[in-house]
């Protein structure tokens, strides 16, 4: 049972433009969500947060949205760089009880153009 | 600040065998815990250390299993190695405190683990 998915497995963007990777989850039990970027041989780079009690969180050019009652979130990229190809997680964690573990998403490839 | 380190890198191992993988955290991080990365199944959760205690567990059998000593340092052992246990595993360190910051992991560059 996957509680939190990615369901574009990948997205091409030209640079300069906007990109937008998105995530579903299904615990409505999640109140704590987190992006990170892999580089291929190299671990996951944290990237930006967001706690259940906002919308919105930015950081540069990273921006990410958060609507609990879809459950739903987006990472907005802007404007995306060739640098920003990568493949992105999206991950949830439950940060209630005693759970400190973190539930990812099977990742999007995102390839940005020149 | 050096982050977090993992060793070794790569690793060739045979069917029945088994194998010790290792994972130094960021320094000030008490909490160490260890993922599963295989092709088209993302990161799975293995376990999670806090002060030498095992706090969570993912749904892996007793195969995989792990320690973590006082200094923080962490340990993954996987006995009798199967075809299936190929995979990139990575390491990653937090505060493990009650803000909900200590959830923002770093990770290490992982260990491929390949099973013959």
């Amino acid at each position: 049972d996957q509680q939190v998915k990615q369901n574009s497995p990948s997205l091409s963007v030209q640079e300069g433009r906007i990109s937008i990777l998105n995530c579903d989850y299904t615990n409505s039990m999640f109140d704590y969500f987190l992006w990170y970027k892999k580089y291929p041989a190299e671990g996951p780079t944290f990237l930006i947060s967001i706690s259940s009690i906002k919308d919105k969180n930015e950081d540069g050019r990273f921006t990410v949205f958060l609507n609990k009652s879809a459950k739903h979130l987006s990472l907005h990229i802007v404007p995306s760089q060739p640098g920003d190809s990568a493949v992105y997680f999206c991950a949830a964690v439950n940060s209630g009880g005693s759970n400190y573990k973190l539930t990812f998403g099977k990742g999007t490839l995102l390839t940005v153009n020149p | 600040k050096a982050g977090v380190t993992q060793t070794p890198r790569y690793l060739i191992k045979t069917r029945g065998q088994q194998v010790t993988l290792s994972c130094s955290p960021i320094s000030g991080h008490r909490s160490v815990s260890w993922y599963q990365q295989t092709p088209g199944q993302g990161l799975q959760f293995l376990f999670e250390y806090f002060s030498e205690t095992q706090r969570n567990k993912g749904n892996f059998p007793g195969r995989f299993s792990g320690r973590q000593f006082s200094n923080s340092r962490s340990e993954m052992n996987v006995s009798t190695l199967e075809l299936g246990d190929s995979a990139l595993y990575l390491c990653a360190s937090s505060f493990g405190g009650i803000q909900v910051s200590s959830y923002e992991q770093y990770f290490g560059p992982g260990t491929r683990l390949t099973v013959t």
